[in-house]
């Protein structure tokens, strides 16, 4: 019965350092997205996949890198990390289209401090 | 693109209702969700709203006015653990699955 996990869930670095995000969902659902939550902007999406091996970009995508090599892994990777990277990053995944009433489940959130 | 606006923040009381507004500018979307968001917590699901009207579940309901570009959450017997965000956001036809939120409306139930 876990769902949807992200790890680690907290995380502090330093600026320039690479820095993975995971996610693992145990549904097999075929779309998964990241979001970073921010003061003042709400839930922004970064990167979304429809499907293993099928990855777009989202809203702001810049600095971010994804792979989804197997269905239920979508990890998220800031190559070097910056200060405007310091966000709280939530995993999502949905079993079915979103205009279908597709609800999206959220992981715990995963909250990174770059300094 | 698409703008999507909601207070900031309300307070209620124990035991009242409580509407929270969503507008919205887009340029098309097939529905608007709902999603409540405790402190510290992920969102979760709480409605979605395809065609104009009311969708009722329980103490919590979700209009949709496509014409007006409006939706609201109606809250009854508010009860202290709905204290929370809560998100509007739109799924857009894009072609692709993609939801866009709001900027969230932190609801605070007093006793």
């Amino acid at each position: 019965d876990a769902g949807i996990t992200q790890s680690p869930r907290y995380k502090i670095t330093e600026t320039g350092r690479q820095v993975t995000l995971m996610c693992h969902q145990t549904w097999s659902h075929s779309y998964m997205f990241w979001y970073r939550q921010d003061l003042g902007h709400g839930l922004r999406l970064i990167y979304y996949s429809a499907a293993a091996d099928i990855t777009d970009k989202g809203e702001v995508p810049d600095g971010y890198v994804v792979s989804r090599s197997k269905t239920e892994n979508f990890p998220l990777t800031l190559e070097s990390a910056t200060r405007s990277q310091t966000s709280v990053y939530f995993c999502a995944s949905s079993g079915s289209p979103l205009g279908g009433a597709g609800e999206l489940f959220f992981g715990e959130g995963s909250r990174l401090t770059v300094l | 693109g698409q703008n999507i606006d909601q207070p900031t923040e309300m307070t209620a009381t124990e035991g009242a209702i409580v509407q929270i507004n969503c507008t919205y500018q887009t340029s098309g979307f097939n529905g608007l969700f709902w999603y409540q968001q405790h402190a510290g917590e992920a969102p979760t699901f709480l409605s979605y709203n395809v065609l104009d009207g009311l969708e009722e579940k329980g103490r919590f309901s979700s209009f949709l006015s496509r014409s007006k570009g409006y939706s609201y959450l109606l809250l009854k017997e508010l009860q202290m653990k709905d204290s929370a965000s809560y998100l509007c956001a739109l799924a857009l036809n894009t072609g692709f699955q993609k939801l866009v939120f709001g900027t969230g409306t932190r609801l605070l139930v007093s006793p």
